[in-house]
C-alpha cells in the first residue's frame, strides 16, 4: 500500500520561530490533508490540499504531487500550535472512497 | 451545526463485554468513516461507508462490526472486547462526490476507549 511519511517526528521551537513540516509520499494522491491534533485529542483540519498552495492565516502548505511531497509551513509560531501535526492522503486509483492513510505526525512543541 | 458527533466519549470494558460506539453527523455528507489511534501512531482505518445502506472493510476491521443506520448515523460495534481494542475512535465524514474538493473529510472528538 501507499506509504506516507513525515519528518521531523518531533519539533521544538520558540514562540515567534518559523518552521517547515514535510510529507513525503509513494504513490500517486487524489487527496491529501494537513490536520492538527491538539493536546485536547480533537483533529482539526488545517489544510484539503491534493496539489497546488493554499494560505490561511499564519499556515500555508504546498503540494508538488509529482514529486510526491507536501510542505506545511507555520510562521510566526505561538504556544496554541503544540501538538501533533498530521498528513493524510489517499491514493489515486481513478475513484475516491475516502480512505485516507495518515502518517505517524509530527509532534511541535512552541516554548515561551 | 455540531458537525461530527461522538457518543461516549470515554468508556471503560472488561474483556469479552460488548459494546456499541454511536456517531452522527449534520452535515448531510454521503460517506462515514470509523478509524483507530493508538498511541504514537496516525490513525487506521476500520470500517467506513461510502453511502448509505453500503459498508466496507479498511485496514483494521478484525474484531468490529459497522452498521449505516441511516444518511446521519454509522455506529461501530465491538461484540467481544480484547484489550488490543484499547484506543481512541475516530469517526470522519465527508460530502464525497464529482468534485474533488467533496473529498475533504472532517472528524468527532473521539471515544477514549479502554479494555481491562
Amino acid at each position: 500500500g501507499i506509504q506516507v511519511e513525515q519528518s521531523p517526528p518531533d519539533l521544538i521551537l520558540q514562540e515567534g520561530a518559523n518552521s517547515t513540516l514535510r510529507c513525503n509520499f509513494s504513490d500517486s494522491v487524489n487527496n491529501l490533508q494537513w490536520f492538527h491534533q491538539n493536546p485536547w485529542g480533537q483533529l482539526i483540519n488545517l489544510f484539503y490540499i491534493p496539489s497546488g498552495t493554499k494560505q490561511n492565516g499564519r499556515l500555508s502548505a504546498t503540494t508538488v504531487a509529482t514529486e510526491r511531497y507536501s510542505l506545511l509551513y507555520i510562521s510566526s509560531s505561538q504556544t496554541t500550535d503544540s501538538g501533533v501535526y498530521f498528513c493524510a492522503v489517499e491514493k489515486n486509483y481513478g475513484g475516491s472512497q475516502g480512505n485516507l492513510i495518515f502518517g505517524k505526525g509530527t509532534k511541535l512543541s512552541v516554548k515561551p | 451545526n455540531a458537525g461530527v458527533t461522538q457518543t461516549p466519549k470515554f468508556q471503560v470494558l472488561k474483556t469479552g463485554q460488548s459494546m456499541t460506539l454511536q456517531c452522527a453527523q449534520d452535515m448531510n455528507h454521503n460517506s462515514m468513516y470509523w478509524y483507530r489511534q493508538d498511541p504514537g501512531m496516525g490513525l487506521r482505518l476500520i470500517y467506513y461507508s461510502a453511502s448509505e445502506g453500503t459498508t466496507d472493510k479498511g485496514e483494521v476491521p478484525n474484531g468490529y462490526n459497522v452498521s449505516r443506520l441511516n444518511k446521519r448515523e454509522f455506529s461501530l460495534r465491538l461484540e467481544s472486547a480484547a484489550p488490543s481494542q484499547t484506543s481512541v475512535y475516530f469517526c470522519a465524514s465527508t460530502l464525497a462526490g464529482g468534485s474533488s474538493s467533496y473529498n475533504e473529510q472532517f472528524f468527532g472528538p473521539g471515544t477514549r476507549l479502554t479494555v481491562l
